[in-house]
């Protein structure tokens, strides 16, 4: 399986701030993807990071307010731009994709709150 | 993408009886992986079944797939306070990323 870190755990941001959030993984891995969970809801797919171009983002979901990038195959970054007390969610980094697993797996999450 | 539909949305069972969650889709999957998450949490990645296997377990995890009915259930035994959770199921029919539906909610009562 792959271990998944996202930095940081939890933050509180004022409105109208943007935050950065990391995902390391211990493996090389083929995708990567983003999801948010608003309180209460179900995880909804942000977009699909992809390595050397832009990520493919989901119906609802710009780039101009959740840029990502993906140097390389362990690594990603979600921006969350402009924050609004709307964005206050979970946000968690997934993986999928190697030699060895076919199973798709969960980062612990990114708790943020927006003032 | 394809959404599953997890049944029912909540539970609440007493410590030590089994709990069944349920799972319906709607179009031919490759595999069909069932998570838990705990309130606040990551999804923590249970177990996936392939579309040509019936039944698969692990501990006190038994899930079932009937690709002629699109469902699958997750069965768990002899049920403890810490099985507290939601858990989702995500069937895959192809390089998509997995979609989730609203999942069950599931009481264990000590």
């Amino acid at each position: 399986s792959a271990v998944i870190s996202q930095k940081p755990s939890r933050d509180i941001c004022q409105r109208g701030t943007s935050l950065t959030i990391q995902c390391q993984v211990d493996s090389q891995v083929t995708m990567m993807f983003w999801y948010r969970q608003q309180p209460g809801q179900s995880l909804t797919l942000i977009a699909t990071a992809n390595q050397g171009s832009e990520a493919t983002y989901e119906s609802g979901f710009v780039i101009d307010k959740f840029p990502i990038s993906r140097p390389n195959l362990t690594f990603s970054t979600l921006t969350v731009s402009n924050m609004s007390p709307e964005d206050s969610s979970i946000y968690l980094c997934s993986v999928r994709g190697s030699l060895s697993y076919n199973e798709q797996f969960f980062g612990p999450g990114t708790r943020l709150t927006v003032l | 993408s394809q959404q599953g539909e997890e049944d029912p949305q909540a539970l609440s069972i007493q410590e030590g009886e089994n709990a069944t969650m349920n799972c319906s889709y709607k179009t031919s999957i490759n595999n069909l992986q069932w998570y838990r998450q705990n309130s606040g949490r990551g999804l923590v990645h249970l177990i996936l079944i392939r579309s040509n296997e019936r039944e698969k377990h692990s501990g006190r995890l038994r899930v079932t797939l009937d690709t002629s009915k699109k469902s699958s259930s997750l069965l768990i035994t002899a049920s403890r306070a810490a099985d507290t959770a939601s858990y989702f199921c995500a069937p895959r029919g192809g390089n998509t990323p997995l979609v989730f539906g609203k999942g069950t909610r599931l009481s264990v009562i000590a």
